[in-house]
């Protein structure tokens, strides 16, 4: 199985910063990938399909780019809503798998 | 509007059996591959499962592979999950998802599975 390597782990931020989150494929997934956001006690929401598409009705401050094994998510304005955790997905082969989630948490 | 009702979580006994099923409703189910993806508690997503729209393929994760079986229903627009021989490590919320990270992604709420003596 293809095992995805998300960094960092957590990171802590302030409302307005720039946050970037990578992932990192074990082989190249070409642009197979997407990117979740997860709040407690909720299921996943996709922001990112494609590794750079923004799924309909997600803010334009999300972004994603990379291709190949290395990809990255960035939040251009960090807002009070964005404290979650995220997690990056190939959907390249199956069995899909997941990184293993950023926490974003308020500094 | 889409929906998909997660149903058949509970507590079982290590070495036991379950069968989640998920209801769909508001899309062609037999258009869509479907996923299960499950996630223990305080820990990250992982994939678990998927079935093609006609349920002539499926795909396992390791972990899971020849204890769970997925399977549909079109005519109930249904989608299931077989677990057998649980295991402490299988305890989690169990979501249904519709074409995982596809511009149509659509993810249930999920029903918790508990696996203890």
């Amino acid at each position: 199985a293809i095992q995805m390597t998300q960094s960092p782990s957590s990171l802590s931020a302030s409302v307005g910063d720039r946050v970037t989150i990578t992932c990192r494929a074990s082989q190249g997934i070409r642009t197979d990938l997407g990117w979740f956001q997860q709040k407690p006690g909720k299921a996943p929401k996709l922001l990112i399909y494609g590794a750079s598409s923004l799924q309909s009705g997600v803010p334009s401050r999300f972004s994603g780019s990379g291709s190949g094994t290395d990809f990255t998510l960035t939040i251009s304005s960090l807002q009070p809503e964005d404290f979650a955790t995220y997690y990056c997905l190939q959907d390249y082969n199956y069995p899909l798998t997941f990184g293993g989630g950023t926490k974003v948490e308020i500094k | 509007e889409v929906q998909l009702v997660e149903s058949g979580g509970g507590l079982v006994q290590p070495g036991g059996s379950l069968r989640l099923s998920c209801s769909a409703s508001g899309f062609t189910f037999s258009s869509d591959p479907m996923h299960w993806v499950r996630q223990a508690p305080g820990k990250g997503l992982e994939y678990v499962s998927a079935i093609s729209s006609n349920g002539g393929s499926t795909y396992y994760a390791d972990s899971v592979k020849g204890r769970f079986t997925i399977s549909r229903d079109n005519s109930k627009n249904t989608l299931y999950l077989q677990m057998s021989s649980l295991r402490g490590e299988d305890t989690a919320v169990y979501y249904c998802v519709k074409r995982l990270a596809a511009v149509d992604d659509y993810w249930g709420q999920g029903t918790m599975v508990t696996v203890s003596s």
